[in-house]
């Protein structure tokens, strides 16, 4: 079976510009989560996405949004990018996001590096 | 609210050597509790788990105990490889929240 896949793995942008990010999940799986990996704050939670409905958010500003797709795959945009927002996003599927209390695994794509100049 | 403690590294140990990466945690409630790996240019990937107090999730000759009475999750190992090099990540899920909580990583590098 196919793993999480991210596109692109690299970016480079300019500050004001905006951005999308790609996450095809694995296979059945309809929950993805999205995370921000930076050397200053480690990883945090953007949002999680189920059945194309934002179930869960974390403390970003609104600059950063996101949606997800019938076929389970999800984007996530980041609009008028600053420096700070270099960072690796990483995507995350699992079969469900557990928030009936129990977990289901989450399976992390290798991420897409964002560069902002 | 919710959060993850893991002690800072980076930790360098010679092959062989026995490994101990401590994390501890607050939340409400009674959460699961995880060790992650990340590989250089990679992902992250699931290490061990543990869903409930006392439980020892282990993998890869890495072990992990909840203990709720410390609110503590120590990751060890008797001998490590070289191959273990890698960023790890203890992290919590609280069914409330809906969402994996990352301590900050812990850098292990490990001499031949």
């Amino acid at each position: 079976k196919a793993g999480v896949t991210q596109t692109p793995r690299y970016l480079i942008k300019t500050r004001g510009q905006q951005v999308t990010l790609s996450c095809s999940p694995i296979s059945g799986h309809r929950s993805v989560s999205w995370y921000q990996q930076t050397p200053g704050q480690g990883l945090q939670f953007l949002f999680e996405y189920f059945s194309e409905t934002q179930r869960n958010k974390g403390n970003f500003p609104g600059r950063f949004s996101g949606r997800q797709f019938s076929n389970s795959r999800s984007e996530m945009n980041v609009s008028t990018l600053e420096l700070g927002d270099s960072a690796l996003y990483l995507c995350a599927s699992s079969v469900d996001s557990g928030t009936s209390g129990s977990y289901n695994e989450q399976f992390f794509g290798p991420g897409t590096r964002l560069t902002v100049l | 609210g919710n959060s993850v403690t893991q002690m800072e590294g980076p930790v360098t140990l010679s092959e062989e050597a026995f490994l101990t990466i401590n994390c501890t945690y607050t939340a409400t409630g009674y959460p699961s509790l995880f060790w992650y790996v990340q590989y250089p240019g990679e992902g992250l990937q699931l290490l061990l788990k543990a869903t409930k107090a006392d439980d020892k999730g282990s993998n890869k000759g890495f072990e992990a105990t909840y203990r709720k009475e410390t609110t503590s999750f120590h990751l060890e190992k008797g001998s490590v490889q070289v191959s273990d090099s890698a960023v790890y990540f203890c992290a919590l899920y609280s069914g409330n929240t809906g969402k994996l909580i990352f301590g900050q990583g812990t850098t292990l590098q490990v001499k031949p």
